[in-house]
């Protein structure tokens, strides 16, 4: 069983459209992890959580750690947003390493 | 803002070689990561190191892998006597702790 789980694995939209993608986990954890991948393969750290919720540009993150479960949200789309989005998190007796989600794969069409 | 550095960017070796994958984490950071993303699949952590010595490693990471860090500002990750399978994404890694996570740029290892 995948202790990180996301959903949508594919989505497609139009540009301006307000982005959901969704994160739930099974394991206990200290932080949250919102990473963004491009097709070169690089990895880009948008935000760690560890509660509550957090803003940055046209990107908001909320995590709910009674339901084990955060999303990711982008306001305002934009074909520069389509790269693909990884949920990761910490886990308690894991040290500091991460266990990563399968990841969401987002295209903004123009 | 700082960086993690990750050389080469692409690497093809012939199946049986050894391989070094070197990097150079965040000069302030304490911990240090390799991971790795087989093509198509997720990111899998490989091997941790922290205070000169491995703090955690997975299934994956057996006889055939090894880490160092040389001096004070490399981090490598040598594979002995690479393997079709081993071909992947391999990134480096670098935080603080909890907080400060930073990925390299990460090194295509292609093995034939």
């Amino acid at each position: 069983k995948n202790e990180v789980e996301q959903s949508p694995q594919n989505l497609t939209a139009q540009e301006g459209e307000f982005i959901t993608i969704n994160c739930s986990y099974s394991v206990g954890i200290s932080a949250l992890h919102w990473l963004q991948q491009h097709p070169g393969g690089g990895i880009v750290s948008l935000f760690m959580l560890s509660s509550g919720k957090k803003k940055h540009g046209r990107l908001i993150a909320t995590i709910n750690i009674q339901e084990k479960h955060s999303s990711l949200h982008i306001t305002a789309s934009h074909p520069r947003d389509s790269a693909v989005y990884i949920c990761a998190v910490s886990i308690i007796q894991g040290a500091q390493k991460l266990v990563f989600g399968q990841g969401t794969r987002l295209t903004i069409n123009p | 803002e700082p960086e993690v550095t990750q050389t080469p960017s692409h690497q093809v070796t012939q199946m049986g070689q050894e391989v070094i994958l070197r990097c150079v984490p965040i000069s302030n950071h304490l911990y240090f990561y390799w991971y790795r993303q087989i093509l198509g699949q997720k990111v899998e952590f490989l091997v941790s190191f922290y205070n000169n010595e491995i703090s955690e490693k997975s299934e994956i990471f057996d006889d055939q892998f090894s880490v160092e860090r040389p001096d004070g500002s490399n981090f490598t990750l040598k594979i002995r006597s690479t393997k079709l399978e081993d071909s992947a994404m391999y990134f480096c890694a670098s935080s603080e702790g909890w907080a400060g996570y930073t990925f390299g740029s990460g090194t295509r290892l292609t093995v034939v």
